[in-house]
């Protein structure tokens, strides 16, 4: 499977636990977008890499979040602290510098329940 | 930021004919305006998209239309069969220099086609 990976497809913590989730893009793809989406509702941005940059975050990133790319390649999504408002879907997804470069390819997201 | 809202929140149509859904954004700045389809615990499949530079774009049963004036897009479905049952959400962003920035999505269509 070439498409965008994630891992682990699902995760069950304890308030105040920290958690960490992984995101693998398409290959090549040097752009790279998380998003959280809560039952019933569209995906909300998170944060976005270009490369190994963290170009831009949402107000939505607390303290708390903090995403990494160190290598371009991979990312990860860590959540300290976790409180029971975390819990959602979180979907990474990339895009392309060349060709369809506007175009965002989701994973199949990570699945956060709080306790 | 940008605004997108989507309606209706709910469609059901009979097999055969056609669904419509709308949206309309804040941002007259945004150029890039993506449809995704979401079937029950899957990932967003981008299924069309359309630039600013064009008014519609059609792909087989799928096509989608922009008022830039107006600031609001449609996507049509016609000839609906039952797997294009599914959530349907539209979306905005501001891509600039080449650069594919965060996608601010509507709240979702429930999609039902009925035999």
């Amino acid at each position: 499977d070439t498409g965008v990976s994630q891992n682990p497809r699902h995760k069950i913590t304890k308030r105040g636990q920290n958690v960490t989730f992984r995101c693998d893009p398409i290959s090549e793809h040097n752009r790279l977008y998380w998003y959280r989406q809560t039952l019933g509702q569209g995906p909300e941005f998170l944060t976005y890499f270009q490369n190994e940059a963290q170009l831009e975050k949402s107000r939505l990133l607390s303290d708390r979040f903090s995403a990494e790319r160190p290598k371009g390649s991979f990312s990860t999504l860590e959540i300290q602290r976790t409180e029971q408002g975390d819990s959602a879907m979180y979907l990474c997804a990339s895009s392309s510098r060349t060709g369809a470069e506007y175009e965002q390819y989701f994973g199949p997201g990570t699945r956060l329940t709080v306790t | 930021g940008e605004n997108v809202e989507q309606h209706p929140s709910t469609l059901s149509v009979q097999e055969g004919d056609s669904a419509v859904i709308k949206c309309t954004y804040s941002d007259s700045a945004s150029n890039y305006f993506p449809w995704y389809k979401q079937e029950l615990g899957k990932r967003p499949q981008l299924i069309i998209d359309i630039r600013s530079n064009v008014g519609e774009k059609k792909d087989q049963r799928i096509a989608v239309t922009l008022n830039k004036t107006a600031k609001h897009f449609s996507l049509h479905i016609t000839e609906t069969q039952p797997e294009d049952s599914a959530v349907y959400f539209c979306a905005a962003s501001l891509n600039m220099g080449g650069s594919a920035r965060q996608l601010t999505f509507g709240s979702g269509t429930q999609l039902t086609v009925l035999p």
